[in-house]
């Protein structure tokens, strides 16, 4: 059974960071793109990032570009993203998602989400 | 950046009632095209993908088409489960995007 566990989220001061991780379990980690989605208060989904399986190809939405970081530990079948400079817009529930296929297309499996709040 | 507008917003409707939703694209996307159910405090979950393929698990009422820049979601015969909100989420290139969401609401 494919379990994604997300970890990691809470209140953070405007200018801060945030290490959210996401333990993934049931398939093959490496086979798989992974993604960040994020959704804030009352909002639709707003896809964030996608790292590849072998974790050599990232991509970032404009509005994260160059304070986010996703990355993976393959020996831990995890997912990180690392978020600085962070904005009360960052302000929403962060998912982990699996990709149905390698390339990072549609997202099959989803945790259950961590929530992150920026604020002073 | 692709973006993906659905219609309507929200639409009532009663338990059996047919319903469609429709999501189209800024640029052709081929059949890169996907749906996702979402309930309150809930994760997404993937319905259909390439546009029309029919996730594992998910029933038979829901069914997807479209091609390049239309494409629509149909339920149907609602179900009391089925009462969520909808997005559609484009595959064809990066950024991914999704589109704002139509929830369907007790009528």
């Amino acid at each position: 059974e494919v379990q994604l566990l997300e970890s990691g989220g809470g209140l953070v001061q405007p200018g801060g960071s945030l290490r959210l991780s996401c333990a993934a379990s049931g398939f093959i980690f490496s086979t798989y793109a992974m993604s960040w989605v994020r959704q804030a208060p009352g909002k639709g989904l707003e896809w964030v990032s996608v790292i590849s399986g072998s974790g050599d190809n990232t991509y970032y939405a404009d509005s994260v570009k160059g304070r986010f970081t996703i990355s993976t530990d393959i020996s831990k079948n995890t997912v990180y993203l690392q978020m600085n400079s962070l904005r009360a817009e960052d302000t929403a529930v962060y998912y982990c998602a699996k990709d149905i296929y390698g390339s990072g297309s549609y997202l099959d499996y989803w945790g259950q989400g961590t929530l992150v709040t920026v604020s002073s | 950046d692709i973006q993906m507008t659905q219609s309507p917003s929200s639409v009532s409707a009663s338990v059996g009632d047919r319903v469609t939703i429709t999501c189209r694209a800024s640029q052709g996307i081929s059949n890169w095209l996907g749906w996702y159910q979402q309930k309150p405090g809930k994760a997404p979950k993937l319905l259909i993908y390439v546009a029309s393929n029919l996730q594992s698990g998910v029933p038979s009422r829901f069914s997807g088409s479209g091609s390049g820049t239309d494409f629509t979601l149909t339920i149907s015969s609602l179900q009391p489960e089925d009462f969520a909100t909808y997005y559609c989420q484009q595959a064809y290139s990066l950024p991914r995007t999704f589109g704002q969401g139509t929830k369907v609401e007790v009528k």
